[in-house]
């Protein structure tokens, strides 16, 4: 069973097209998270959900909106995209007790070409 | 500020030799850290990680130290494999936050 699954794998649009990336999670875990990866393999977090509550919510364009429906699923939406947005998105998942030491475990990434 | 700093790559060795890759962070308080691996074509799955200071992680062969006089979190294997070759990158998180904040990945080659 996949713990933390995304779909779809890849995505391949056309600027200014609206699109959707959806992750889902059976860990149980009451925290989910949207990270960023460039071409450059760069990391960076984007968006945090803790029981469907928005906690982390980094410089990031409006155009980028998380929705998280419960708390196994956070899925991300972005409009008007544009040739920056081209990235591997990456949804992860952690159990929240307070403590900073939890781990995230990561679902296999969205490729993102924006033509 | 907050920040990791890593080694840049690539790193190419032959199998069976001995690998280090530097990691030192900055951040206040003392923050947990972790390495992750990212085969190519997959996500990151999480290789080790050490939550005090003196801590050891270890996994696969792999493992890596908690300085804190050094803010260092070095990652070594005394014998790499081909199946090692992937991108490897460290991370922190601060004591009661859950954002992880990574390094820049540093790409590992082992030849035959």
């Amino acid at each position: 069973d996949t713990a933390v699954s995304q779909t779809p794998k890849y995505l391949v649009t056309q600027m200014g097209n609206d699109k959707s990336i959806k992750c889902e999670q059976n860990l149980g875990h009451d925290t989910m998270y949207w990270y960023k990866q460039d071409s450059k393999k760069f990391l960076k977090i984007m968006f945090s959900y803790n029981n469907k509550e928005l906690i982390i919510n980094e410089t990031v364009p409006n155009r980028f909106s998380p929705k998280s429906p419960d708390k196994a699923h956070l899925n991300l939406h972005i409009n008007s995209l544009e040739l920056g947005d081209s990235a591997v998105y990456f949804c992860a998942s952690s159990q929240d007790r307070g403590q900073g030491k939890e781990t995230q475990y990561f679902g296999p990434g969205t490729r993102l070409l924006v033509l | 500020g907050n920040s990791v700093t890593q080694m840049e790559g690539p790193v190419t060795l032959s199998e069976e030799a001995f690998l280090t890759i530097n990691c030192t962070y900055t951040a206040t308080g003392y923050p947990s850290l972790f390495w992750y691996v990212q085969y190519p074509g997959e996500g990151l799955q999480l290789l080790l990680k050490a939550t005090k200071a003196d801590d050891k992680g270890s996994n696969k062969g792999f493992e890596a130290t908690y300085r804190k006089e050094t803010t260092s979190f070095h990652l070594e294997k005394g014998s790499v494999q081909v199946s090692d070759s992937a991108v490897y990158f460290c991370a922190r998180m601060n004591t009661g936050f859950q954002k992880l904040v990574f390094g820049t990945g540093t790409r590992l080659l082992v030849s035959p």
